[in-house]
């Protein structure tokens, strides 16, 4: 079974309003990071929170990572329509396992 | 040029056949991932290698087999293809992984 799972499957939200998704992890890991995916393309890196980090921000992207709870978030803030996608996590405990992803549609 | 080259983009086979997917990378990284990606299923690891020569089984290794000879190329064969290979294939380098486009392959 995978490493990581997301929820929700899919999201659907007004232009301008937050998104949230989630990501649970069943191992210990080194880091945790998340990806974004356009239709089929390939999966483009946004951003990476080592194990020792709580929270961690880039642009309108918000990370927080508890390993106690073996859980991250990621948080877009005032979406946008090109912020429709699928987003990834993904655990890195010696290899790099996905779950299987978040769609989100933002309506314009 | 892109960083993560897979070839072929898009290839047909019949069940039974032996195919080869082809991916190389500019990066001068040591680790290449496999993936694979169903609808539903996120990606799955299939293969990794942390260096020439050096291979290890992801996930869902059954039915193929990877090549590491040098840094620069990782290549996936499917030994004899059977139509639940069908999917979207994905390369991708280093641990905060750099995607190639992804080869869609159907088998018949």
């Amino acid at each position: 079974s995978q490493q990581g799972e997301e929820d929700p499957q899919a999201l659907s939200i007004q232009e301008g309003e937050n998104a949230t998704m989630n990501c649970s992890y069943k191992t210990s890991i080194n880091n945790l990071q998340w990806y974004r995916q356009n239709s089929g393309r390939g999966l483009v890196h946004l951003i990476l929170i080592r194990s020792n980090e709580r929270e961690k921000h880039s642009g309108r992207l918000r990370v927080t990572l508890d390993t106690s709870k073996k859980s991250s978030s990621l948080l877009i803030t005032a979406s946008r329509a090109a912020d429709t996608a699928s987003y990834f996590c993904a655990t890195n405990d010696y290899k790099l396992s996905f779950g299987a992803g978040t769609t989100v549609t933002v309506r314009a | 040029d892109a960083d993560v080259t897979q070839t072929p983009r898009n290839r047909i086979t019949k069940t039974g056949k032996r195919i080869m997917l082809e991916c190389s990378q500019t990066k001068g990284h040591d680790r290449m991932y496999w993936y694979r990606q169903d609808p539903g299923l996120g990606l799955r690891l299939i293969y990794y290698s942390f260096d020439v020569k050096d291979i290890n089984k992801g996930e869902i290794s059954d039915g193929y087999s990877v090549s590491r000879q040098a840094q620069a190329k990782f290549s996936l064969s499917l030994e004899s293809a059977i139509p639940n290979q069908t999917a979207l294939y994905f390369c991708a380098t280093s641990d905060t992984a750099f995607f190639g486009q992804g080869t869609r392959l159907t088998v018949v």
